[in-house]
């Protein structure tokens, strides 16, 4: 089973729309969770984090379900600048700063 | 003003030959990392340094290899080249490793093409 799992898609949604990206996770030691973003040719940036009780940023919504090892990301209201691959990502609990990616998930909105 | 700053960003060689990156973080952060994104986008930790001194070292070939000679400092030195070596490699930092909710900064990648 791979560390962290995500469905690669791509994603194809009209603007306007909501999605959700989910992601599972193998080890249960893990202690930190985060969304990252990565446009096409560039470097990965951090998004959000994602918390134990979930956590909003505007049109971005994460959530943790510790006990299923189950991360989402709901994106509402979609823009066309939101196209670009979503990497989940979790830190292995104790280890210093080792972050494992999932291989992502691939988002194209339309107009 | 660029934080974590790669060069060069492409890299074309021969298999067989020695090349090196090099990466520089002005943010200053204590943890610098390389890691190795290949053609499928799968993005793996490689090494990471902090305060010069090295904290992960992942299964890599030992022909790949980090120095660090100041913390804003973190080169990749890779010899005799394979195919397989062929990736976009992304230098990182970040303030303290240790902090659970560390974000990490990313440079803007070298693409490595061996032939």
């Amino acid at each position: 089973r791979k560390e962290v799992e995500q469905d690669p898609g791509p994603f194809n949604v009209p603007e306007g729309a909501t999605v959700a990206f989910n992601c599972t996770y193998s080890n249960s030691a893990s202690q930190s969770f985060f969304w990252y973003r990565q446009d096409c040719r560039k470097e990965p940036k951090l998004l959000m984090s994602v918390y134990s009780s979930g956590n909003e940023d505007g049109r971005f919504t994460a959530q943790l379900n510790r006990a299923s090892q189950y991360i989402s990301l709901l994106i509402r209201d979609s823009k066309l600048s939101d196209s670009a691959t979503y990497l989940c990502v979790v830190a292995v609990g104790g280890s210093q700063g080792n972050l494992i990616f999932g291989k992502g998930t691939k988002l194209s909105v339309k107009p | 003003d660029t934080a974590v700053s790669q060069t060069p960003k492409y890299l074309v060689t021969q298999m067989g030959n020695d090349k090196s990156i090099k990466c520089e973080q002005n943010l200053g952060h204590d943890t610098m990392y390389w890691y190795k994104q290949d053609s499928k986008k799968f993005l793996k930790i490689m090494f990471s340094y902090n305060n010069k001194e090295l904290i992960i070292n992942e299964t890599v070939p030992n022909r790949f290899s980090p120095k660090s000679p100041d913390k804003a400092h973190l080169n990749l030195h890779i010899n005799s080249l394979e195919l397989g070596d062929s990736a976009v490699y992304f230098c990182a930092s970040s303030p303290n490793p240790w902090d659970r909710l560390n974000e990490q900064f990313f440079g803007p990648g070298t693409r490595l093409t061996v032939l």
